[in-house]
């Protein structure tokens, strides 16, 4: 079975500093990682993703996370805060898809973070 | 606009009665999602579809939980008798379906209150 963890419920950072958002995964194949995030109110937007290759990925709006396969971790980071960054961050993963080409994605639970001005 | 789009986004409804919500994926995915989201939860799965066959069903799904994708475009799920404990804000997702690149992209989401 896949899990993914997201140690801290809420993540205060005071604008311009760097930020990271933890998440832990487990998979028994080769693990697929997605971060979203989520406005009040709002669907999720994808920020990211970890299929293969590169550990530092790069996405939206300055975002960035390091797999890290030795710690089963895909933190989020941000070199410099800002205060529209605030919102609930997602990460996800996925197993290795089956014979069909599916596996579902299992989110983790959220990590609400609050840029200060 | 070429996202995912839901409707309503917002429904108040009281106990017993019937709702159904609707979902048009990005239109070439072939892949289509519906997920459940409760405060302080992630989304969590609800069925999928790839074209018009619904492949997967979670056990969160009940009976009075019905979803379809008659031509493989639009979706509905519809809720029958509905409960107080199915207020929760309704996500629907899609991707194409391209192994291990896929990514599915996420609608506004419909938020049903149960009275």
């Amino acid at each position: 079975a896949q899990s993914v963890a997201q140690p801290e419920d809420q993540v205060n950072v005071a604008e311009g500093n760097p930020l990271t958002v933890k998440c832990t995964y487990s998979v028994s194949g080769n693990p697929y990682l997605f971060w979203y995030v989520q406005y009040p109110n709002r669907g999720l937007q994808f920020l990211l993703k970890y299929i293969t290759g590169d550990n530092l990925v790069k996405g939206s709006y300055g975002f960035e996370a390091e797999f890290n396969k030795s710690q089963t971790s895909f933190h989020l980071k941000k070199p410099s805060a800002l205060v529209s960054d605030s919102a609930l961050y997602f990460c996800a993963v996925r197993d290795t898809p089956n014979s069909g080409g599916y596996q579902k994605v299992t989110f983790g639970t959220g990590t609400k973070l609050q840029v200060i001005p | 606009d070429t996202g995912v789009s839901q409707d309503p986004r917002h429904k108040i409804t009281k106990r017993g009665q019937n709702v159904t919500f609707r979902c048009d994926p990005i239109s070439e995915h072939n892949r289509l999602y519906w997920y459940r989201q409760t405060l302080g939860q992630g989304p969590e799965f609800l069925t999928y579809f790839q074209n018009e066959a619904q492949l997967e069903k979670s056990r969160l799904l009940s009976d009075r939980f019905s979803a379809e994708r008659p031509k493989g475009s639009f979706s509905t799920l519809e809720i029958q008798r509905t409960e107080q404990g199915d207020s929760a804000m309704y996500l629907c997702a899609s991707s194409l379906a391209v192994a291990v690149q896929e990514t599915q992209y996420f609608g506004p989401g419909t938020r049903l209150l149960v009275l």
